[in-house]
């Protein structure tokens, strides 16, 4: 069965420094894995996907992310945070076993200090 | 190239009644998916609508139905309305089925039931 866990259901950091936003993932095939943002009053936003093309993967506005099977984990970074970053982040997984679903995280809440 | 739209944006029901939500896909898009978003969670997928059939479904009771038109718009309906279900509910289309797709979502419908 699939299910998604973000880590953290906060983050705080100052500007300029680096952004983690943790996810662990089950599923009992390859997955499809993604993360989306959502900022205050505007609709989610696709960050970046991986889709078993290459472990790393590169997404909008200089986040990326690094599949690791060993460790069922699809951690979101940027190495320098910026105020306009501040928002909620989905990390999500999806799969056509029986059917089309697709499992979002409960979120993790990101703040960037002046 | 016009996004995702839903209507209405905001909506007041009572316990027990029916309520249709509505949704635009965007022009070129072919696969509709619902989700239910209450408040401090994350998105929960409700089912997914492709050439207008349904082609996968959350773990949510036969009183929330769909349908999808020749045009591809969608809608959602929820039967016998219970407290639970005030949220936020979000519509999202896709140019294809399929797990590695990226979905546009709209900004919701936040539904109210007193």
């Amino acid at each position: 069965a699939q299910s998604v866990t973000q880590l953290d259901s906060h983050v705080s950091v100052s500007e300029g420094t680096p952004v983690l936003l943790r996810c662990n993932y089950s599923s009992s095939y390859s997955p499809s894995l993604f993360w989306y943002v959502q900022h205050p009053n505007k609709g989610l936003q696709l960050l970046l996907k991986y889709t078993s093309a290459a472990t790393l993967v590169k997404g909008i506005n200089g986040f990326e992310a690094e599949f690791k099977k060993s460790e069922t984990s699809f951690h979101l970074t940027k190495p320098s945070a910026h105020m306009s970053d501040a928002a909620e982040y989905f990390c999500v997984v999806s799969d056509n076993t029986g059917g089309f679903k697709t499992i979002f995280g409960a979120g993790t809440r990101l703040f960037v200090k002046a | 190239e016009t996004g995702v739209t839903q209507s209405p944006t905001h909506l007041i029901k009572t316990r027990g009644q029916q309520v249709t939500l509505r949704c635009s896909s965007q022009s070129g898009h072919n696969t509709v998916s619902w989700y239910q978003q209450a408040l401090g969670q994350g998105p929960q997928f409700i089912f997914q609508y492709y050439r207008e059939e349904e082609n996968g479904r959350g773990n949510f009771p036969p009183r929330f139905s769909g349908l999808q038109f020749p045009n591809y718009s969608s809608e959602l309906n929820v039967n016998a309305l219970e407290l639970d279900d005030s949220a936020l509910y979000l519509c999202a289309s896709s140019p294809r089925t399929g797990v590695n797709t990226e979905a546009f979502f709209g900004q919701g419908t936040r539904l109210t039931v007193v």
